[in-house]
C-alpha cells in the first residue's frame, strides 16, 4: 500500500523553465490536494480537487494550476517558475470532501528555481 | 478569520521528560483538530485528531484535548524518546476543505 506518491523528489529549474509535478494516491479517496511548504511559514493550500473532474484555487494559487487527470491523479503545473516558487511541495489526499478525518500526505518534492 | 498559533522552537528535552507543546486556535464554529508529524525528509503523518470539545486525541503515546473554553489542543507526552524527534503541526479543518496549519515546533530529543 503506497498512499501518496510524488514525483519528483528533487528538481532544480532556471526561472521561467515549466514543469509539472506529479501525484498519485491508491487510496480510493475522493479530494486531493497541493500544498507547499516554506520556513516558519507552515503548509499552504495552492489548490484542491474535492472530486473527480473538479479543482479549486486555495491560499497561494497564483503561478500555479493543476488538472485532475482522474480520480488517482492530479498534477501541479508550474508554467514559468520564479524563484519565490522554491520551496517543498506537498501533495494530500482525504477520504471525505471535508478531510474530517485528516490527510495523507506525500513524501514531497523540493523544487529549487534559480 | 481562523488561525492557528504554536509555540515557537525548537524545543529541546532529555530522553524520559514530559512534553507539552502548546496550540491555540482561533475559530468560527466547531472545527476539527489534529496533530501531524514530520519526520526528517517525509511528509506529513496524522498523529492524532478531535472533532469536538472534550474529546481527547491520543496515538503513540501523544495526547492532547480540544479545550474549547481556552480553544487549545496542546500536544502532551509523558516520557519523549529520541526517536519523537520531529516537527509537530498542529491544524484545524472547519467548514469544507478549510484546512489550516500552524508553522511548526521542532522537537529535539537528547539521549
Amino acid at each position: 500500500n503506497a498512499g501518496v506518491t510524488q514525483t519528483p523528489k528533487f528538481q532544480v529549474l532556471k526561472t521561467g523553465q515549466s514543469m509539472t509535478l506529479q501525484c498519485a494516491q491508491d487510496m480510493n479517496h475522493n479530494s486531493m490536494y497541493w500544498y507547499r511548504q516554506d520556513p516558519g511559514m507552515g503548509l499552504r493550500l495552492i489548490y484542491y480537487s474535492a472530486s473527480e473532474g473538479t479543482t479549486d484555487k486555495g491560499e497561494v494559487p497564483n503561478g500555479y494550476n493543476v488538472s485532475r487527470l482522474n480520480k488517482r491523479e492530479f498534477s501541479l503545473r508550474l508554467e514559468s517558475a520564479a524563484p519565490s516558487q522554491t520551496s517543498v511541495y506537498f501533495c494530500a489526499s482525504s477520504e471525505l470532501v471535508t478531510g474530517g478525518g485528516g490527510y495523507t500526505f506525500g513524501s514531497g518534492t523540493r523544487l529549487t528555481v534559480v | 478569520g481562523n488561525s492557528v498559533t504554536q509555540m515557537e522552537g525548537p524545543v529541546t528535552l532529555s530522553e524520559e521528560a514530559f512534553l507539552t507543546i502548546n496550540c491555540t486556535y482561533t475559530a468560527t464554529g466547531y472545527p476539527s483538530l489534529f496533530w501531524y508529524v514530520q519526520y526528517p525528509g517525509e511528509g506529513l503523518q496524522l498523529l492524532l485528531k478531535a472533532t469536538k470539545a472534550d474529546d481527547k486525541g491520543s496515538n503513540k503515546g501523544f495526547e492532547a484535548t480540544y479545550r474549547k473554553e481556552t480553544t487549545s489542543f496542546h500536544l502532551e507526552k509523558g516520557s519523549v524518546q529520541v526517536s519523537d524527534s520531529a516537527v509537530y503541526f498542529c491544524a484545524l479543518i472547519y467548514n469544507f476543505n478549510k484546512f489550516y496549519f500552524g508553522s511548526g515546533t521542532k522537537l529535539n530529543v537528547k539521549p
